[in-house]
């Protein structure tokens, strides 16, 4: 069945250091992958998204990479901050409405 | 604009009870999700609007049911509530490209 899960359930990182953050998914029928954070008590807040035809996007601080032939997403955080600590999930959708998360990784950014 | 709102914040329900929890957004979105998510858990779909007032399910969809009255609201049932129900709900709305939705603030529903 679908699935999208996380690599690490954890990363620590250094204030000012980069983040990589992992996601395997098994759907290749899926048409748009996305990248969610979610801080402690709130809904999680969109990052970004990628086409599935293409293989990198950048916004914000923030580049996802898409690599489909071993079915994984990343999402890089460039300068992390301690105001980027929180709960990053990856999603995905296929042809609709549909929006499957996966499990989540808690990113902590030490001072 | 409020975006999207859900009420109540908390609750707390006994076995068997039914209740209703409302979600509302002012984004003039079409779309519509709920979400339930479980201690150090990911988010998992409970039932989407797909538009035209039609609805469709998620990947838990038993136990709950929802209704499209208008497509600023989306509310969500609990039939008869059961212990495994305990969780926090979120209410989202999808923007009109289907991939960038807009969480509410959530409903920490307890059951005993």
């Amino acid at each position: 069945g679908e699935s999208v899960g996380l690599h690490l359930p954890t990363l620590s990182v250094q204030e000012g250091d980069n983040s990589i953050i992992n996601c395997a998914y098994s759907n290749s029928a899926s048409d748009y992958f996305i990248w969610y954070k979610q801080e402690s008590g709130k809904g999680p807040q969109f990052i970004i998204d990628i086409r599935s035809n293409m293989d990198k996007r950048q916004g914000q601080r923030v580049t996802v990479l898409l690599n489909k032939t071993v079915k994984h997403l990343s999402l890089q955080i460039a300068a992390t901050q301690p105001g980027d600590s929180a709960v990053y999930f990856c999603a995905e959708t296929a042809g609709g409405f549909k929006t499957i998360f996966g499990a989540g990784t808690r990113l902590f950014v030490k001072a | 604009n409020a975006g999207v709102t859900q009420t109540p914040k908390f609750q707390v329900l006994k076995t068997g009870q039914s209740m209703t929890l409302q979600c509302a957004q002012d984004m003039n979105h079409e779309y519509m999700s709920w979400y339930r998510q479980d201690p150090g858990m990911g988010l998992r779909l409970i039932h989407y609007s797909v538009g035209a007032g039609i609805t469709d399910q998620g990947e838990v969809p038993n136990g709950y049911n929802v209704s499209i009255s208008t497509t600023e609201d989306f509310p969500l049932r609990l039939l008869s509530a059961a212990p495994s129900q305990t969780s926090v709900y979120f209410c989202a709305s999808t923007s009109d490209t289907g991939r960038e939705q807009y969480f509410g603030p959530g409903t920490r529903l307890t059951v005993t």
